[in-house]
């Protein structure tokens, strides 16, 4: 899988947009890139995943570059329970079968203040 | 979005003892599940793919008769942590994957605070 490479904090003020980027410069044609957060002590959250097009779902916007080698998480008003590390994962996605599995970095802490 | 439960949320135990860590999805069946593993201030680390009526893949450096799983209904799996030592103390996740092809996701438990002492 490609490796992703993203800033380890950012900070936003409440109510703002956060833009996280995500770097995956070796991304390949059929893999995509998958975007996670934790909030602390608490298990993962899926929020959003891509291929190549923009993705917009009721949590956050996908912004994928042309050549997907970078892309934007974008939450567009935060607040401060987005306060969160927020993964970039880029992966295969297969079929089916048991080597599906998903390799989480280090991630970027987002904290959202008031 | 699909609810992953996992039990119990924290644990504390003595050395030398077993504990065991359920993960069930309650709202769709999981052929396939995960479980990580997270130290403070650490990312999450794949410690075994759990397979419905097979056995766990499990990765590299896990001991698998350490750590055993065991995955007998498509809304089940478990772990094991036996003969549990302080170093075992830690934050274990489980996961459960919905879909397939482009549209499948994880969806994770809230974790399980394990203390060995």
């Amino acid at each position: 899988d490609a490796k992703t490479t993203q800033p380890p904090s950012m900070d936003c003020a409440e109510g703002r947009a956060a833009n996280l980027p995500c770097n995956h410069s070796t991304i390949s044609g059929n893999e995509y890139v998958y975007w996670y957060r934790q909030i602390h002590s608490q298990g993962p959250q899926y929020i959003i995943h891509g291929l190549k097009n923009n993705e917009t779902n009721e949590m956050a916007s996908l912004i994928i570059t042309e050549d997907r080698k970078s892309s934007t998480l974008i939450l567009p008003h935060a607040t401060l329970r987005d306060t969160a590390v927020y993964y970039c994962i880029v992966r295969v996605s297969h079929s089916g079968g048991s080597n599906y599995k998903l390799t989480f970095g280090k991630g970027t802490l987002l904290t959202v203040n008031p | 979005g699909a609810v992953v439960s996992q039990h119990p949320s924290r644990v504390i135990c003595k050395s030398g003892t077993s504990v065991k860590i359920e993960c069930r999805s309650l709202d769709f069946q999981a052929t396939t599940m995960f479980w990580y593993r997270q130290f403070p201030k650490q990312s999450l680390m794949l410690m075994a793919t759990s397979n419905e009526g097979s056995k766990a893949t499990y990765e590299q450096g896990v001991e698998k008769d350490k750590f055993l799983i065991n995955h007998a209904s498509l809304t089940l799996s478990t772990l094991t942590v036996t003969s549990a030592h302080p170093e075992d103390s830690s934050f274990y996740i489980c996961s459960a994957r919905l879909g397939v092809g482009g549209g499948e996701k994880l969806f994770f438990g809230s974790g399980t605070q394990l203390s060995v002492l």
